[in-house]
């Protein structure tokens, strides 16, 4: 069974970082692009970015909204992916989704999400 | 980045009903369209992708359809398990975006 956990939300000031981490089991981590998506309250969908597979040399793409401050990584011994956010902002508060991608570019399973919340 | 609308925001139906979402791209982004589902404090489900092509274990009665600009979601025939909201995305053209979503509530 496909299974993505997400962890480290939490409160955090503006200006100031948090990392959130994803481990995946039920598949072949290294195989899939995975990507982070977030949904501030009562929102929709945005997505935040992407970190593609080895064979695609781990480039990453990003919103936007986020580029410049948020970094994704991951580490594929460890079968996890990281969303490094520096420079917060209340308009960051959201619950944050990991998903994994197939190449192909299809979000196919997300995480239970962990929440985020900005504020001093 | 490419503009993804739906209509309508929100539709009231009942269960056996025949239910249509439509979304729309502010520009061609060929067949790389998908539809989600989700509930309240739960993650998306995939249920399309590719405009047409249906998830592994999603019920059959739901459908998808177009290309290029204009797609539409199809539920043959309501079940009270799809009382939720709806989102189309475009993985075409970076960054993915998605539409603004329909929820699907009881009439």
């Amino acid at each position: 069974e496909v299974q993505l956990v997400e962890s480290g939300g939490g409160l955090v000031q503006p200006g100031g970082s948090l990392r959130l981490s994803c481990v995946g089991s039920g598949f072949t981590f290294s195989d899939h692009h995975m990507d982070w998506v977030r949904q501030a309250p009562g929102k929709g969908l945005e997505w935040v970015g992407r970190i593609r597979n080895r064979p695609r040399s781990y480039t990453t793409e990003y919103a936007a909204s986020v580029k410049g401050r948020f970094t994704v990584s991951r580490d594929d011994s460890e079968n996890s992916v990281y969303l490094q956010m520096n420079s917060l902002k209340t308009e960051d508060t959201a619950v944050y989704y990991c998903s994994r991608s197939p190449p192909g570019g299809i979000l196919d399973y997300w995480g239970q999400g962990s929440p985020v919340t900005v504020s001093s | 980045d490419i503009q993804m609308t739906q209509s309508p925001s929100t539709l009231s139906a009942s269960i056996g009903d025949r239910v249509t979402i439509t979304c729309r791209a502010s520009q061609s982004i060929s067949d790389s369209l998908a539809w989600f589902q989700q509930k309240p404090g739960k993650a998306p489900k995939l249920l399309i992708y590719k405009a047409s092509s249906l998830e592994s274990g999603v019920p059959s009665r739901f459908s998808g359809s177009g290309s290029g600009t204009d797609f539409t979601l199809t539920i043959s025939s309501l079940q009270p398990d799809d009382f939720a909201t709806y989102y189309c995305q475009q993985y075409k053209v970076y960054s993915f975006t998605f539409g603004p979503g329909t929820k699907v509530d009881i009439k």
